[in-house]
């Protein structure tokens, strides 16, 4: 099945506690993605990437890392996590650049910083 | 930069009634304009898009919608509401990349 899937998908830590939220796709897609999602706010974008090795940011990306070393993983990297991070997050991937209208998103990780 | 606003926050709906959600957007040359579902503990799911050509699209899950320009708005439609049709519902515009609304919380009352 097609499918993004993200790792954890509920997540409750301390500020300042170093923390990795996984993404992997397995469609082959080139672009990928990561959003966060707040009350009013609709989705952000937080990183993304048009391919392995080549990241960009995004409207929103302080506070926050990722890297891409193979095409079907994309972890968010919070180095220092603090509570303004709290939130709903979500990883995408689509086929290409191109492409990157029409974005599968993965289920999302609830993330809370105390 | 294009925008995109929704200008419900939340709408109840009877079940079997129709459905309406507003989108307007503003972006200086012809949108890629879309529209995604997020049903509870879910990712999002692309409704519908419309690129070009004929002003009412459809999607999936028996839901359209339809482009008029001199309104700037892409207002979503269904006829006849489900249960299974209470959701949050975005509206997002592309230009290199998709940006989105605030978002349309529907509640389905029985």
């Amino acid at each position: 099945e097609a499918q993004v899937t993200q790792n954890p998908r509920y997540l409750i830590t301390v500020t300042g506690k170093k923390l990795t939220v996984t993404c992997s796709q397995n469609m082959n897609h080139e672009y990928m993605s990561w959003y966060r999602q707040d009350p009013g706010l609709g989705l952000r974008q937080i990183y993304y990437s048009m391919n392995v090795e080549v990241t960009d940011k995004g409207d929103v990306p302080e506070g926050y890392k990722v890297s891409r070393k193979e095409k079907r993983n994309f972890p968010l990297i919070l180095e220092s996590p603090s509570p303004n991070q709290t939130s709903l997050y979500f990883c995408a991937s689509s086929l290409s650049p191109t492409y990157s209208y029409e974005q599968y998103f993965g289920p999302g990780t609830r993330l809370t910083v105390t | 930069a294009q925008s995109v606003t929704q200008p419900d926050i939340h709408i109840t709906v009877s079940e079997g009634a129709s459905l309406e959600l507003r989108c307007n957007y503003s972006y200086g040359a012809t949108p890629y304009l879309f529209w995604y579902v997020q049903s509870p503990g879910q990712g999002l799911q692309l409704l519908l898009k419309y690129f070009s050509g004929d002003t009412l699209v459809q999607g999936i899950k028996g839901f359209e919608a339809e482009f008029k320009r001199s309104q700037s708005s892409f207002n979503l439609r269904k006829p006849s509401v489900h249960w299974s049709d209470a959701a949050e519902y975005f509206c997002a515009v592309y230009d290199y990349k998709l940006s989105f609304g605030a978002g349309t919380t529907v509640t389905v009352r029985a």
